[in-house]
């Protein structure tokens, strides 16, 4: 099955600045690639993802770069602001998985 | 359009006693799966369904159970609950399995005595 390593599992920048989160997978045939955010005592809710056709997607302050020959795809938040505080899980599913794997999730602190 | 509704929302059990977290969902989603959340372990799958009738293991499914009779509900069973399994649940569904996104209740909080 996949294998999704996600780091860091914290990270704390003070407000304005920008935060960079990876994730790698293992299974070459994952196509699909979906950030989620978790507030504190909230659901997770998908706020950005990217399918392998494509390099980069954006979303005002938000992007998803892939680098499919490496196997990782990262989560980039610019100009970050207090309410970006969250855990945000990466995911990808296995080639024909019915099911996406998650990474563990970063705590990102944001301080005002 | 309610989404995906869990029930309940909290719940505290003694050691031994069984229960049934409800998940049901009204987007017309083949794909269901459920979640357990645990500090610093991130998302960890229980069993999932592709299908009314169709039902599979995660990765960690002991000591729960589940079954799909219809499209729009999958109920996860704690036969015999244990303190291990105190943790926060999630139900999430999906359109098309892992390449869709998942849409996530808002959890379960179960606490095991």
């Amino acid at each position: 099955g996949e294998n999704v390593e996600q780091h860091p599992s914290t990270l704390s920048v003070q407000e304005g600045d920008s935060a960079v989160i990876k994730c790698t997978y293992s299974d070459s045939a994952s196509n699909y690639f979906p950030w989620y955010k978790q507030e504190l005592g909230k659901r997770p809710q998908l706020i950005i993802d990217i399918r392998s056709n494509v390099g980069e997607k954006k979303d005002q302050r938000i992007a998803v770069t892939l680098n499919k020959t490496a196997k990782h795809f990262s989560l980039h938040i610019t100009e970050t602001q207090p309410e970006d505080s969250a855990v945000y899980f990466c995911a990808a599913p296995s080639g024909g998985s019915y099911i996406p794997t998650f990474g563990r999730g970063t705590s990102l602190i944001v301080h005002p | 359009n309610a989404g995906v509704t869990q029930t309940p929302k909290f719940q505290v059990l003694k050691t031994g006693q069984s229960m049934t977290l409800q998940c049901a969902q009204d987007m017309n989603h083949e794909y269901m799966s459920w979640y357990r959340q645990d500090p610093g372990m991130g998302l960890r799958l229980i069993h999932y369904s592709v299908g009314a009738g169709i039902t599979d293991q995660g990765e960690v499914p002991n000591g729960y159970n589940v079954s799909r009779s219809t499209t729009e509900d999958f109920p996860l069973r704690l036969l015999s609950a244990a303190p291990s399994q105190t943790s926060v649940y999630f139900c999430a569904s999906s359109r098309q399995g892992g390449n869709q996104p998942q849409h996530f209740g808002d959890g379960t909080r179960l606490s095991i005595l």
